[in-house]
């Protein structure tokens, strides 16, 4: 049984679009959630963290959490080229964080 | 400046070689954890250690092993019994159980 889940893509949108990443997952008791960013070759840098239901926004990037649906997602409004790469979604497990697969975004120009 | 550095950058692997791949931080941060990732997959818990002395096996410890005798330095070793150990090695830690775990920058296997 997988954890978290996020579709693979590519999510292709094109330059000041706005990007929505989905990411599932199957713990109802999971109170905090994180997005990573990771462009190819490099290792995972922490864009967002949410624990509340609800919307939590910065700059061009909004966190969306509903705990009663299980689902978190992340919005990038004005998507830039420099914004293309995979976006991992995690989810604390115990000790430790289960990542989703990750999403890879291409934003072309 | 606060990090966590991995060396060496790349590493190439005879078969049937042993190699051990560093992992240091200064961000006094008591856990550190060891992921595998392979091409368009995900990341995958190799080993992590809440406290020095201490390590517990994730997901996929066989043909792996590590140390933990200082808190800032967390060492994996690839064994020869690792079969297909070709993938980045990423090393990260953190502050509690539940936080976001910080990165360094990954070292990238080849057997040759």
């Amino acid at each position: 049984q997988k954890e978290v889940e996020q579709n693979s893509g590519p999510l292709s949108v094109p330059e000041g679009a706005i990007a929505s990443l989905n990411c599932t997952y199957s713990d109802r008791g999971s109170q905090s959630f994180f997005w990573y960013r990771q462009y190819s070759g490099k290792s995972p840098e922490l864009i967002m963290f949410i624990y509340s239901n609800g919307d939590k926004e910065d700059g061009r990037f909004t966190a969306q959490l509903n705990k009663a649906s299980q689902y978190v997602s992340l919005l990038i409004r004005d998507s830039q080229p420099s914004d293309s790469a995979t976006y991992l979604c995690a989810v604390p497990l115990g000790s430790t964080l289960t990542f989703g697969k990750g999403t890879m975004l291409l934003v072309s120009p | 400046d606060g990090g966590i550095t991995q060396s060496p950058k790349y590493l190439f692997r005879k078969e049937g070689q042993n190699v051990t791949l560093s992992c240091e931080q200064n961000l006094n941060h008591d856990a550190m954890y060891w992921y595998r990732q392979d091409p368009g997959q995900g990341l995958r818990l190799i080993y992590y250690s809440q406290i020095v002395n201490d390590f517990q096996k994730g997901d996929i410890a066989e043909g792996y092993s590590v140390s933990r005798e200082k808190k800032e330095s967390f060492p994996l070793t690839v064994t020869s019994a690792q079969k297909n150990p070709t993938a980045f090695y990423l090393c990260a830690s953190t502050g509690g159980a539940g936080s976001e775990q910080f990165f360094g920058p990954g070292t990238r296997l080849t057997v040759l």
